[in-house]
């Protein structure tokens, strides 16, 4: 079965500063996709950055890079020079090209930068 | 606009009465997903419907829930005889068709927010 675990519920950031958001999975299947999304207090949902199982290199969005260990199994997004703008909810999420059809979200981290 | 399209963005209904999310998926995509989810939480998956048919509802309710994406017109999320529990947001995603590449992401609609008095 999947799963993503997000271990941080929340986390402050200085404005300015990296900041590291921890995202663990679990999967057989040799084939998946990592995303990061961000849900700010409007709701909707945005995404960040994708990383496939056989990239070789960690995916980057300008600001956003994903840091990927595939023999831990972490995916971790890490946010560059952080805005007051990046306040806001972050979900990993996760399928697997066996199940293709399910998104496996974690259980979010709500990330707050102080100026 | 070219997103996905869900409405009414809110909804407030009392126990006992039903409720409709709709859902337009972007241009193109013949997928669609609802997700659920409740305060402080991740988002649930429900259903994935593709044109007239239900592929995926093991994340579905058994009772008093149901969906459906016909060949013309938005998809539809149905909640009957809603309860105070029902009382979440309601994400509609679509994507294109299996065919896509495997790093394809949902796109993602702004979500109905549901609440049951």
């Amino acid at each position: 079965a999947q799963k993503i675990t997000q271990t941080q519920p929340g986390m402050f950031v200085q404005e300015k500063e990296a900041v590291t958001l921890d995202c663990t999975y679990d999967t057989s299947d040799p084939s998946y996709g990592l995303f990061w999304y961000k849900q700010p207090s409007s709701g909707e949902m945005i995404f960040l950055i994708y990383q496939g199982s056989y990239d070789q290199q960690n995916a980057t969005e300008g600001r956003y890079s994903l840091n990927f260990q595939k023999a831990r199994k972490s995916a971790n997004l890490v946010i560059s020079a952080s805005q007051l703008g990046d306040s806001a909810m972050y979900f990993c999420a996760m399928y697997s090209q066996g199940n293709f059809n399910k998104f496996y979200f974690g259980s979010g981290t709500k990330l707050n930068v102080k100026p | 606009n070219a997103g996905v399209m869900q409405n009414p963005r809110h909804l407030v209904r009392r126990r006992g009465q039903e409720a409709r999310l709709r859902c337009s998926p972007m241009k193109g995509h013949s997928h669609v997903y609802w997700y659920r989810q409740l305060p402080e939480e991740g988002l649930k998956f429900m259903v994935y419907l593709q044109k007239e048919n239900i592929i995926d509802e093991s994340g579905m309710p058994k009772e008093r829930f149901s969906a459906e994406f016909p060949k013309e017109g938005p998809s539809i999320l149905r909640i009957q005889q809603v309860v105070r529990g029902d009382s979440a947001a309601y994400f509609c995603a679509s994507s294109p068709s299996l065919d896509a590449p495997t790093n394809e992401k949902l796109f993602f609609g702004s979500g109905t927010q549901l609440s049951v008095l």
